[in-house]
């Protein structure tokens, strides 16, 4: 199983910062990776999917990088609906799809 | 509206049995592989079982395999999850997920509560 390692486990900053979450994983994946959002009581909503790529209607500050086993969602600048739980996904493993632990983005 | 809205859950003791059921619309359903993907209320998520567009090839995590069974109705849009020899640790919200674009999971359920409990 492809283990994935998020951090930090919770980032505190203020509307307008710009806030960086990683994800490793415990073997090399390519590209095959996503990252999602969560708010209080809603399903999960796909962001970026294959790394780097923003999934349909989501806005340009968010991005992600990386390839291998490190990386990274860069939320430019923060707005207040960006608060949230974030967690990713490998689909390498197609036979054992595997989400982090998920990093929480809360209000400082 | 592209949809996907789970049911089927409630309180069960270990060992029942539970079926979910998720119906979509909005979406050829038959296109597109599906999930089950669970949490465990303020955990994280889980993935739990993968079943292709016509339902011939299915996969599961170590923790469910030969207790639950994903199964689909493509004529009646709906997917399923068989859930037998229920656990204590199964409790958890399950979520349908539509595999699609390179199968990451683009369209969820809100989930349907499963309890697991003497």
């Amino acid at each position: 199983e492809i283990v994935l390692t998020q951090s930090p486990a919770t980032l505190s900053l203020s509307p307008g910062e710009r806030a960086t979450l990683s994800c490793r994983a415990s073997q090399s994946i390519s590209s095959y990776l996503a990252w999602y959002q969560q708010k209080p009581g809603q399903a999960p909503r796909l962001l970026i999917y294959d790394a780097s790529n923003r999934a349909t209607g989501i806005p340009a500050r968010f991005s992600g990088s990386g390839s291998g086993t490190d990386f990274t969602l860069t939320i430019s600048s923060l707005e207040p609906e960006d608060f949230a739980v974030y967690y990713c996904q490998q689909r390498s493993n197609w036979l054992a799809l595997t989400f982090g632990g998920g990093t929480k983005v809360e209000i400082k | 509206e592209v949809q996907l809205v789970e049911s089927g859950g409630g309180l069960v003791q270990p060992g029942g049995s539970l079926r979910l059921s998720c119906a979509a619309s909005g979406f050829t359903f038959s296109s597109y592989w599906m999930h089950w993907v669970r949490q465990v209320p303020g955990k994280g998520l889980v993935w739990v079982s993968r079943s292709n567009n016509d339902g011939s090839s299915t996969i599961y995590a170590d923790s469910v395999k030969g207790r639950f069974t994903i199964s689909r109705d493509n004529a009646k849009n709906t997917l399923y999850l068989q859930m037998n020899s229920l656990r204590v640790e199964d409790t958890a919200v399950y979520h349908c997920a539509r595999g699609g674009l390179l199968n990451y999971m683009d369209v969820w359920g809100k989930g349907t509560t499963v309890t697991v409990s003497s």
